[in-house]
């Protein structure tokens, strides 16, 4: 099974928005409800921040959010703060298994 | 509060065996999939397999099928990743971490990682 595609960075200044896109098939991102986002700082274990496309867990700010539409999800970071700069994955059910994407690496200018 | 403790960093020489731990508390261990990811060097995450500790249902990515064997002890509330053989190309962070969805892809917590290093 292949990767999700992300882009490799994204870049936004302090309150600014930025989006992250997950791109799939119609296999995995496509078929399932089954999306979920992880922040990655460095030399630490991935954080949930979103799960089933747009749910977020306890304790993660409103400032994320995620979508799906067709064979790609997006992670949308509102209001981006110097905290967020750090790795971003997204993840896919792909039918008894999953799949990550590559990774983006967000960068607050 | 729910906890995954991983034991601790192994090095070891390629063709040795190995099993890494995973030990749950805080949650009821045996009615969540707890999965297992890895983490090479430098490198993105990627999605091992998963088990259902009350009976061990287990899926692996078909990368990892055959590579690895994962398995659960109730009794001791603990989650096994092992290997064989093992290769130099296995050197990498392995996490384990509970599922919170029906997807097998949302994962929280984690564990705090192990650090293969594999060489010669």
């Amino acid at each position: 099974q292949s990767a999700l595609t992300q882009p490799r960075s994204v870049s936004g200044s302090p309150g600014q928005s930025v989006t992250i896109s997950c791109s799939g098939t119609s296999s995995d991102v496509g078929r399932y409800i089954f999306v979920s986002w992880y922040q990655q700082h460095p030399g630490k274990a991935p954080k949930l921040m979103i799960y089933d496309v747009n749910k977020r867990p306890s304790g993660v700010p409103d400032r994320f959010s995620g979508s799906k539409s067709g064979n790609t999800a997006s992670l949308t970071i509102s209001g981006l703060q110097a905290e967020d700069e750090a790795d971003y994955y997204c993840c896919s059910y792909a039918g008894r298994y999953g799949v990550f994407g590559g990774g983006t690496k967000v960068t607050v200018l | 509060e729910v906890q995954l403790v991983q034991s601790g960093a192994e090095v070891k020489k390629p063709g040795e065996s190995l099993r890494i731990s995973c030990k749950g508390s805080g949650y009821s261990f045996t009615s969540q999939w707890i999965g297992w990811v890895r983490q090479m060097p430098g490198k993105g995450l990627e999605w091992m397999g998963i088990i259902y500790p009350g009976d061990s249902d287990t899926r692996y990515s078909p990368s990892f099928q055959g590579q690895v064997t994962i398995s659960a002890d109730k009794s001791t509330n603990t989650a096994y990743l092992q290997w064989s053989s093992l290769k130099a190309s296995d050197t990498a962070i392995y996490y384990c971490a509970r599922t919170v969805d029906s997807g097998y892809v949302g994962f929280d917590p984690w564990g705090q990682g192990t650090l293969v290093t594999v060489s010669s």
